[in-house]
């Protein structure tokens, strides 16, 4: 199983929005609701931050959003905080019965 | 509230076998399937497998077929991940992560993770 493809960095002000692609193909992110996104800082563990698309867990911001077309899932983080800054990972459920995350992507926020 | 508790760093030769625990605390064990994950020095994280922690069953991916194996103790709360025929390439942080939502769709709560060097 391939990993999903995700944009390697994005960057953006504070204040502004930025969005993070996440390709897989109709074996994984097209054909399954089960996508979700990570959010790790440096040297820590992953947190949740959406669930089965576009689902946010209480306690995350409703700042983070997510989406999904086709075989491409997308998060968008609006109002950008410097906190924001961390690497993001989309994961996918697959037709293996298997999950398959992204490469990561690094934001940075200038 | 809700704990994922792994064991401590590990150090291993080439050819050997790591089991590395994880112990949950905070809700009913056999209610959540465990996920496993792991992330080498500067690599994106790569999903190894999982564990229905009912009745047992596991499920991993094609690339450790045959050289990881899943397992659960119920009356300790605690989910077990063993890697065999260590290489260098294996060195990394291993995750424990409780799988939620439809399906198992997600992992909502993760343990800090417990680090595996192997080097001769």
């Amino acid at each position: 199983q391939s990993a999903l493809t995700q944009p390697p960095s994005v960057s953006g002000s504070p204040g502004q929005s930025v969005t993070i692609s996440c390709t897989g193909t109709s074996s994984d992110v097209g054909n399954y609701n089960r996508v979700s996104w990570y959010q790790q800082p440096p040297g820590t563990a992953p947190k949740l931050m959406i669930y089965e698309v576009s689902n946010r867990p209480s306690g995350v911001p409703d700042r983070f959003s997510g989406s999904k077309s086709g075989n491409t899932a997308s998060l968008t983080i609006s109002g950008l905080q410097t906190e924001d800054e961390a690497d993001y990972y989309c994961s996918s459920y697959t037709s293996s019965s298997t999950w398959v995350f992204g490469g990561g992507t690094k934001l940075t926020v200038l | 509230q809700v704990q994922l508790v792994q064991s401590g760093a590990e150090v291993k030769k080439p050819g050997a076998s790591v089991k590395v625990s994880c112990k949950a605390s905070g809700y009913t064990f056999t209610s959540y399937a465990m996920h496993w994950v792991r992330q080498a020095p500067g690599q994106r994280l790569e999903w190894m497998g999982w564990i229905n922690t009912g009745d047992g069953n596991t499920k991993y991916s094609q690339k450790f077929q045959g050289r990881v194996t899943i397992t659960r103790d119920t009356s300790a709360s605690t989910a077990y991940m063993e890697l065999s025929s260590l290489r260098s390439e294996d060195t990394a942080v291993y995750y424990c992560a409780r799988a939620y939502g439809s399906g198992g769709a997600c992992m909502d709560v993760w343990g800090k993770g417990t680090t595996v060097t192997v080097s001769s």
